[in-house]
């Protein structure tokens, strides 16, 4: 089955500056690359996402680029701010099966 | 207004009391997952019915089951609860006229007694 790597676990960052996640997925198969974002005792909340047919997408200060031959895929924050401070969470699938997640990456934004 | 409905937020049950979760969309999807989230971890899933067709993931003890009735919704049944249990469990749906967007519910968070 699909394993899905994440890093850092913990990431904190001066608000303003940008903030970097990375992930790698194992299956050649997947091709379906979301971003989650959760805040405490709240849903997931898909921010971005990101098909094997396409290299980068951006969405104001939210971006995703997939390397697909390398099997790796990352989120961009830029000009961060404390509203940005959530556990986020890449994932990968395919078709109907569910979603294989990354750990989480917990986002702290320093004032 | 919220698309997919977990019910009830919260759950108590006893070591081994059967349980059942709820779960309710207004989206007429096709596609309906449920995970289990236990504190500071990822989502996993359990498993997920295709229209009516029941896919089970490997490592989804025998302990949980599901039922899909009809599109609207869908059940977590839980046999016997053990400590191991108490997680957060989420649904979600997805259409894959959609480009398998998957939609999650609120979440029930399970406690064992």
């Amino acid at each position: 089955g699909e394993n899905v790597e994440q890093h850092p676990s913990t990431l904190s960052v001066q608000e303003g500056d940008s903030a970097v996640i990375k992930c790698t997925y194992s299956d050649s198969a997947s091709n379906y690359f979301p971003w989650y974002k959760q805040e405490l005792g709240k849903r997931p909340q898909l921010i971005i996402d990101i098909r094997s047919n396409v290299g980068e997408k951006k969405d104001q200060r939210i971006a995703v680029t997939l390397n697909k031959t390398a099997k790796h895929f990352s989120l961009h924050i830029t000009e961060t701010q404390p509203e940005d401070s959530a556990v986020y969470f890449c994932a990968a699938g395919g078709g109907a099966d569910g979603l294989t997640f990354g750990k989480g990456t917990h986002l702290i934004i320093q004032p | 207004d919220a698309m997919v409905i977990q019910n009830p937020r919260y759950q108590v049950t006893q070591f081994g009391k059967p349980v059942t979760l709820s779960c309710s969309q207004t989206l007429n999807h096709n596609v309906m997952y449920w995970y289990q989230q236990k504190s500071s971890q990822a989502p996993k899933l359990l498993f997920h019915y295709y229209d009516k067709d029941f896919n089970n993931e490997a490592d989804t003890p025998d302990n949980f089951q599901s039922r899909r009735p009809n599109t609207s919704f869908c059940f977590l049944d839980i046999r016997s609860p053990g400590l191991g249990d108490a997680a957060m469990y989420l649904c979600a749906t997805s259409s894959l006229g959609q480009k398998n967007i998957q939609y999650f519910g609120a979440g029930t968070r399970l406690s064992v007694l």
